[in-house]
């Protein structure tokens, strides 16, 4: 496997489920990407890792929980979610810092539907 | 004064013509200015970046033009072809600093 790969694709869960996306990167990066995409923001970030660190958090809802055990691997557990949390939720990886290269690699994504 | 404006939000090019998509920003900080690119069913994948030292960068059929003093930056496609159909993202950040993106434009090039 080579890239940043996402699973899974597609997701559909109902508003009281609880379930994780999984992300993995290839590719010997240290820092790691939550973004969700959507019509109305179409690449919003939410979480950022460093080393395995959250270095960031884009104000977003407890009910997204993100998790790094190392550097290639971010999990984003999901639990209790809206109808307006359906999108495309996209890993991306890069060697830090990203503003150096502006070279983020992204995953294909994964495509939540919130019943 | 973190926000990228991108416009327009969709583009239709007939094949061979020149595709432009422009992009403006207000912090006078950000120094490095990447285009993504995204097919449908893929994520975004860099196409092009310049820094604000050169005003023009050329890579094949791509060229970024940047304008430093109005703070604004586009990218050109020329001879656009059905294959450049997809979401064009511009991007702008700081060093050290996480990428600000645009919203996209959705290009598409009619045979």
């Amino acid at each position: 496997e080579t890239g940043v790969t996402q699973t899974p694709r597609h997701l559909v869960m109902g508003m009281t489920n609880k379930k994780s996306l999984k992300c993995e990167q290839h590719l010997g990066h240290n820092a790691m990407y939550w973004y969700k995409q959507s019509a109305k923001k179409p690449l919003e970030l939410m979480f950022v890792y460093s080393l395995e660190e959250r270095v960031e958090n884009n104000s977003v809802p407890s009910r997204f929980s993100p998790e790094c055990p190392n550097s290639s691997h971010l999990f984003l557990h999901l639990h209790t979610l809206q109808p307006e949390d359906s999108a495309l939720y996209l890993c991306a990886s890069s060697q830090e810092p990203a503003g150096v290269s502006g070279e983020l690699f992204f995953g294909e994504g994964s495509r939540l539907t919130v019943l | 004064q973190q926000q990228v404006k991108q416009s327009p939000q969709s583009l239709i090019v007939q094949k061979g013509g020149i595709s432009i998509i422009n992009c403006a920003y207000e912090n006078t900080a950000f120094d490095y200015f990447p285009w993504y690119q995204q097919f449908p069913g893929k994520g975004p994948a860099l196409l092009i970046a310049i820094r604000p030292d050169v005003s023009e960068k050329k890579e094949g059929r791509f060229t970024i033009s940047f304008n430093k003093s109005a703070k604004q930056f586009s990218l050109h496609i020329m001879d656009s072809q059905p294959g450049d159909s997809a979401t064009y993202f511009c991007a702008a950040s700081m060093m050290q600093g996480n990428l600000i993106f645009g919203k996209g434009t959705k290009l598409s090039v009619k045979p």
